[in-house]
């Protein structure tokens, strides 16, 4: 079974809109941390926000903001006021407790439209 | 400034041959790890290692191998073993003992014809 589920493949967005892009997990371990990276057509993974299983608030970094429903195993990233330069590859990833690397989501290609 | 390298940004190769990406980190971090990237796909784990002359195992380890001689350098061979070994291949780094932000370097796309 996927431990991590992206269901949007791609998405457009308008330019200044908030975008919401959806993750779904998968554990068992009561220790877990969700992660969100940004790949930008160059390659890079570039760290956006971070939410631990037994945080009781929902991560804040800038304009992201980690929507996270620790019944439904969710942690959606919300980008409030998207940009041109928010286009690129969104991943989510989880770490066990247990674990040592990081489980990543298939992705979703997010495009801003001017 | 602190971060990850890794070189060449670009490598292409003939069946058959061994290749090495290197990985150096200045982020004084204890835990190293690689990372595949095939089309379309999310990130798998080669390797990692979370202190020196130690590592470990992940997902997709067949037909790779690392070492681990000084704490800042992590360098990943593809042998001529593995199958299918034309990827992007991205090495990360992070704090040990805990659930931390992993940090990437920009990658290696190796392609073996």
């Amino acid at each position: 079974a996927q431990k991590i589920t992206q269901t949007q493949p791609g998405m457009f967005v308008q330019e200044k809109e908030a975008v919401t892009l959806d993750c779904t997990y998968d554990t068992s371990d009561p220790s877990y941390g969700l992660f969100w990276y940004k790949q930008p057509s160059s390659g890079e993974m570039i760290f956006l926000i971070y939410q631990g299983s037994y945080d009781q608030q929902n991560a804040t970094e800038g304009r992201y903001s980690l929507n996270f429903q620790k019944a439904r195993k969710s942690a959606n990233l919300v980008i409030s006021a998207s940009q041109l330069g928010d286009s690129a590859m969104y991943f989510c990833a989880m770490r066990e407790g247990g674990a040592d690397g990081l489980t990543f989501g298939k992705g979703t290609h997010l495009i801003i439209q001017p | 400034d602190g971060g990850i390298t890794q070189s060449p940004k670009y490598l292409f190769r003939k069946e058959g041959q061994n290749v090495t990406l290197s990985c150096e980190q200045n982020l004084n971090h204890d835990a190293m790890y690689w990372y595949r990237q095939d089309p379309g796909q999310g990130l798998r784990l080669i390797y990692y290692s979370q202190i020196v002359n130690d590592f470990q195992k992940g997902d997709i380890a067949e037909g790779y191998s690392v070492s681990r001689e000084k704490k800042e350098s992590f360098p990943l061979t593809v042998t001529s073993a593995q199958k299918n070994p034309t990827a992007f291949y991205l090495c990360a780094s992070s704090f040990a003992d805990g659930i931390y932000e992993q940090y990437f370097g920009p990658g290696t796309r190796l392609t073996v014809t």
